[in-house]
């Protein structure tokens, strides 16, 4: 049974355009929740991350927000940009983040910025 | 580099053989995890490693699966009698708490049993 689910396997969206990534989740003890981005052949890298506290986090180009209500996140790329093609994976934990329980990933959205 | 390291990049196996794959974390991390990545899925968790203390093994996939950490740095995860369903990407990761949010990964190793 999936925890984290990203339903969109792959995402097109033109340069210069909002990117926005789905999330939900359906264990409600989660109460942290992290962006990460992953190129071919690398490890993911932390985009941005939300407490259960906040419906809202900004970073630059990046905008994560928690509907805690509907269990649901979304990361907002704004404007998108060609280095942005990854595929992006959300990932949540009920230990503020990770600990003994480490972190529960979805299966990842592949982002394509067109020129 | 500072990053987190990981050896082999890539491992091509005989179903049968034993694997042992390791983990360099950053200096001074003490958490330290081990995911796997399959084709087609998320990252899937598989033990984590506080320090030198003992890891709670429960997340492993099955008893022909292991993990150590040595002087609560340099971490291998064996395999022993690898079967076809262990191909995937195994990742480690590593962070220093209390801030253990944001883990840092390495490139993995790719597992392929034959």
């Amino acid at each position: 049974d999936q925890q984290v689910k990203q339903n969109s396997p792959s995402l097109s969206v033109q340069e210069g355009r909002i990117s926005i990534l789905n999330c939900d989740y359906t264990n409600s003890m989660f109460d942290y929740f992290l962006w990460y981005k992953k190129y071919p052949a690398e490890g993911p890298t932390f985009l941005i991350s939300i407490s259960s506290i906040k419906d809202k986090n900004e970073d630059g180009r990046f905008t994560v927000f928690l509907n805690k209500s509907a269990k649901h996140l979304s990361l907002h790329i704004v404007p998108s940009q060609p280095g942005d093609s990854a595929v992006y994976f959300c990932a949540a934990s009920g230990d503020s983040g990770g600990g003994a329980d480490g972190l529960t990933f979805g299966k990842g959205t592949h982002l394509i910025i067109q020129p | 580099g500072a990053g987190v390291s990981q050896s082999p990049s890539n491992k091509v196996t005989e179903k049968g053989k034993d694997v042992e794959l390791r983990c360099d974390p950053i200096s001074g991390h003490t958490a330290l995890y081990w995911y796997r990545q399959s084709l087609g899925q998320g990252l899937e968790f598989l033990i984590y490693f506080q320090g030198n203390s003992a890891p709670d093994k429960s997340g492993l996939p099955s008893d022909r699966f292991s993990a150590e950490r040595t002087g609560g740095s340099v971490s291998t995860l064996t395999i022993q009698r690898t079967q076809q369903e262990d191909s995937a990407v195994y990742l480690c990761a590593s962070t220093q708490p209390p801030r253990t949010d944001t883990q840092y990964f390495g490139p993995g190793t790719r597992l392929t049993v034959l």
